[in-house]
């Protein structure tokens, strides 16, 4: 069974800096790209980035919302993606989700807060 | 940036009816399309791929169609649990993008 757990989520103050954590099980995760969506508070889905397989190179795509803030990285060896978010502003707090591929599993979310 | 727009925004529906939702693409995805599921305080699960192609274990009920800039999704004969919030998105070119959702409500 596909699983993919977010973690690390929690409440910052605008301009510090968290990560997130997606540990993957059930299938053969250095195979697949992996994405991050989020959600902020009533408001629609929003994909903000994603690192691609070793086959692409780990080639990483952003949204322009948070290309040269936030990092997705990538360890195979632990089947985990990271999403590193600096300066971190108030209108970055949503619900984050990692998923698979083309989006065809997602974990349960992690939600971040950013606010004084 | 591609441009997904969904209509209507929202819609009230009764039990076993069939419902038709649209999404237009703002520039041709070919059939790069997908569509998603959103129960309030859920993570949004894949119904369709490829347009029209049904996930393993989505029942049948679901359906997509088309192609180029123009997509549906049909959801024929509603349930209880089908009232929910539904995305779609492309993938054809990044950034993907989502339409702003669709909102399937009990009439």
């Amino acid at each position: 069974e596909v699983q993919l757990v977010e973690s690390g989520g929690g409440l910052i103050q605008p301009g510090r800096s968290l990560r997130l954590s997606c540990a993957a099980s059930g299938f053969n995760f250095g195979a697949y790209a992996m994405s991050w969506i989020r959600q902020a508070p009533g408001q629609g889905l929003e994909w903000i980035g994603c690192i691609k397989s070793k086959t692409f190179g780990w080639a990483t795509e952003y949204a322009a919302s948070v290309k040269g803030r936030f990092t997705v990285s990538r360890d195979d060896s632990k089947s985990i993606t990271y999403l590193e978010m600096n300066s971190l502003k108030t209108e970055d707090t949503a619900v984050y989700y990692c998923a698979r591929s083309t989006l065809s599993y997602w974990g349960q979310g992690a939600l971040v807060t950013v606010s004084s | 940036d591609i441009q997904m727009t969904q209509s209507p925004p929202s819609l009230s529906a009764s039990v076993g009816d069939r419902v038709t939702i649209s999404c237009r693409a703002s520039q041709d995805i070919s059939n790069h399309l997908a569509w998603f599921q959103q129960e309030p305080g859920k993570a949004p699960k894949a119904l369709i791929y490829g347009a029209s192609s049904l996930h393993s274990g989505v029942p049948s009920k679901f359906s997509g169609s088309g192609s180029g800039t123009d997509f549906t999704l049909t959801i024929s004969s509603l349930l209880p649990e089908d009232f929910a919030t539904y995305y779609c998105q492309q993938y054809h070119t990044y950034p993907w993008t989502f339409g702003q959702g669709t909102k399937v409500e009990i009439k």
